[in-house]
């Protein structure tokens, strides 16, 4: 596609249970960014790829918080036993050429809500 | 560590009006800065940026931004603010390491 692709836009679940977030960047982009947007607040850096591999996922709240991109494109945030405060929109965003300063095209993201 | 704050959390103008959103960073070197913007229902837009050279920046949308040293500030303007432009703005500064921070956001709304 054009842009970066999220999916699903909008997921409900209950607490305790697991969910995973899809993020397709733009095609050749090799780095990925995943961010988190409470209501009110700018976005919160989570994790960084380059390529295949986390290149900096300092931002991850805690263990309950994963991500992959095994085929350096395509990435899966997965979030484990959710709690009410994991609600937010998780953002994706993709970089031609990451650091430094590289722009970041973002998608619509996927707003999560934890009952 | 490096920090953003954005002072104003909503501003009202009137279209035509001319409009400032400040951005103030905190960051040990020269940072790379940015203005991203947000409109509902929309992915974030980047609206400009700063590296290096002048320190007036232009962007998208007849928007520009001045990068102040001795202020640590980034702010953004426009001569005359258009009802299309109402929307939430984000100032970001991005280091070296990539891990790009985001101010809180301040909404525009636009009052016709």
């Amino acid at each position: 596609g054009a842009g970066v692709s999220q999916t699903p836009s909008n997921k409900v679940t209950e607490k305790g249970k697991y969910v995973e977030l899809r993020c397709d960047p733009i095609s050749g982009h090799t780095a990925l960014y995943w961010y988190r947007q409470s209501l009110g607040q700018g976005p919160e850096f989570l994790i960084y790829f380059q390529g295949t591999g986390a290149a900096d996922d300092s931002g991850l709240p805690n263990d309950r918080f994963f991500a992959v991109r095994p085929e350096g494109s395509v990435s899966t945030l997965k979030i484990q036993r959710t709690e009410r405060g994991d609600s937010a929109v998780y953002l994706c965003a993709s970089s031609p050429q990451g650091a430094p300063g590289g722009e970041l095209f973002f998608g619509e993201g996927s707003r999560l809500t934890v009952l | 560590a490096q920090s953003v704050t954005q002072p104003d959390i909503h501003i009202t103008v009137s279209e035509g009006a001319s409009l400032e959103l400040r951005c103030n960073y905190s960051y040990g070197a020269t940072p790379y800065l940015f203005w991203y913007v947000q409109s509902p229902g929309q992915g974030l837009q980047l609206l400009l940026k700063y590296f290096s050279g002048d320190t007036l920046v232009q962007g998208i949308k007849g928007f520009e931004a001045e990068f102040k040293r001795s202020q640590s500030s980034f702010n953004l303007r426009k001569p005359s603010v258009h009802w299309s432009d109402a929307a939430e703005y984000f100032c970001a500064v991005g280091p070296l390491n990539n891990d790009m921070r985001f101010g809180a956001g301040t909404r525009l709304t636009v009052k016709p």
